[in-house]
């Protein structure tokens, strides 16, 4: 079946480092993928999404690229800030049915 | 502004007690969901809905039921049932254009607790 694996965390970055979260998934067909964002005590809120092969998503200095060849959708930013510690969660659905498949998330943490 | 409300954002429940939870939408979606959150983990289907007066069970359904009378509303009830409730739960929904392109769109979510 469809499934999301990502990157286990926690992951402590400093200020002004790069990021990358791996991201990798299985599905048939052709799913679109998404990276979302939660905050403490808040719901997911939609980063930046990528619907066919070679597609880049970005938003807010953050990019991530459909990668088919390899079923990937790694998250990348160059230079995180503190603002920017979170949980992210990589997700996938497929046209025909409307379930969401989500990595179980990577807690971030930027130290100033 | 277009949106999701979960409603309450803390909720108590006794032992033995069933509680409702609130989700309405004004995003026009067809689509609704249910997740619950356990500390440090990812999300867990409970239910979702696709269109009104039709819902289909999730990973975890047992302890919990849905209804689904209105496009906008899609309460979830936590039953007695439900042995371990203590989790943030989460509402989300989704429009059916774009052949599954679209995204889902959540709610600030509820946190329910056993008193």
């Amino acid at each position: 079946g469809d499934s999301v694996t990502q990157m286990e965390g926690p992951v402590t970055l400093s200020e002004e480092a790069f990021l990358t979260i791996n991201c990798t998934y299985t599905a048939t067909g052709y799913p679109s993928l998404f990276w979302y964002v939660q905050y403490p005590g808040e719901g997911l809120q939609l980063l930046l999404k990528a619907t066919k092969a070679d597609d880049k998503g970005s938003n807010k200095g953050f990019e991530a690229t459909y990668r088919k060849e390899t079923t990937s959708f790694h998250l990348e930013k160059g230079s995180v800030q503190v603002s920017d510690s979170a949980v992210y969660f990589c997700a996938l659905t497929r046209g025909g049915g409307n379930q969401f498949y989500f990595g179980t998330g990577t807690s971030l943490t930027v130290i100033p | 502004d277009g949106g999701i409300t979960q409603s309450p954002k803390y909720l108590f429940r006794k032992e033995g007690q069933n509680v409702t939870l609130s989700c309405e939408q004004n995003l026009n979606h067809d689509a609704m969901y249910w997740y619950r959150q356990d500390p440090g983990q990812g999300l867990r289907l409970i239910y979702y809905s696709q269109i009104v007066n039709d819902f289909q069970k999730g990973d975890i359904a047992e302890g919990y039921s849905v209804s689904r009378e209105k496009k906008e509303s899609f309460p979830l009830t936590v039953t007695s049932a439900q042995k371990n409730p203590t989790a943030f739960y989460l509402c989300a929904s989704k429009s059916d254009a774009g052949q599954g392109t679209q995204p889902q769109h959540f709610g600030d979510g509820t946190r329910l607790s056993i008193l």
